[in-house]
């Protein structure tokens, strides 16, 4: 059972646009910490994709995009390509546990 | 530029002990702000936090292993070593350390991860 909540798939045809929501509460992302993402395609280690709620590393295009408001986060990419495919998971830091906490990760497909 | 790499066995047998060194370069361990945290993530599962240690040399563990996991470094030698006891089937995965930067808490350069099967 992850501390953060995402919803474990979503899939859009190309072109279309996808939102993936993080769900937190009041010891983490509620209490203000960053929202980061990771994008983890098959047999290799996660990476950023969106750091410090809504921050592009370079080499990551500008259709996508992340945004926090409350106690979630979410990441949304535009312009679907086949190559957007992967798993992606939220991450926190959440005071009462005194730990880094995830999301169980979300699959995203292109119809 | 900043790397992580682990190392360790890829099998360990039930009830033994399990000890994985993280080496790293691009940083030190003595800068203010800079921490090495562990990661491990089952198949086909998400990813799991084990611990974390800091510059300051203060110490976190996930709370439902903090009894199985200690967590060191050497600063001369640019490494830290995650040990974990009593090592159970369920405990396989991909074990993966990365830097952590304390001010916002995002893993910003991760390791390609090592494979750990718990088997007799």
């Amino acid at each position: 059972q992850s501390v953060l909540t995402q919803p474990p798939s979503v899939s859009g045809a190309p072109g279309q646009r996808v939102t993936i929501s993080c769900t937190g509460s009041n010891s983490n992302i509620g209490a203000g910490y960053a929202v980061h993402w990771y994008r983890q395609l098959p047999g290799t280690a996660p990476k950023v994709f969106i750091y410090d709620n809504d921050s592009r590393p370079s080499g990551v295009p500008d259709r996508v995009s992340g945004s926090k408001a409350g106690s979630s986060g979410a990441l949304a990419i535009t312009g679907l390509q086949a190559d957007d495919e992967g798993d992606y998971y939220c991450q926190s830091y959440d005071n009462s546990l005194r730990s880094v906490v995830f999301g169980g990760g979300t699959k995203v497909t292109v119809l | 530029q900043v790397t992580l790499r682990e190392s360790g066995p890829a099998l360990v047998k039930p009830t033994q002990t399990l000890t994985l060194t993280c080496t790293f370069s691009g940083f030190s361990l003595t800068t203010t702000g800079m921490c090495v945290t562990w990661i491990r993530q089952p198949p086909g599962k998400a990813l799991e936090w084990l611990a974390r240690i800091d510059w300051d040399d203060d110490e976190y563990y996930s709370a439902s292993l903090r009894t199985r996991l200690t967590i060191s470094k050497d600063t001369s030698k640019n490494q830290v070593v995650l040990t974990m006891m009593n090592m159970d089937p369920m405990d396989t995965g991909t074990y993966y350390c990365a830097r952590l930067t304390h001010s916002t808490h995002v893993l910003d350069v991760w390791g390609q991860g090592t494979p750990v099967t718990v088997s007799s």
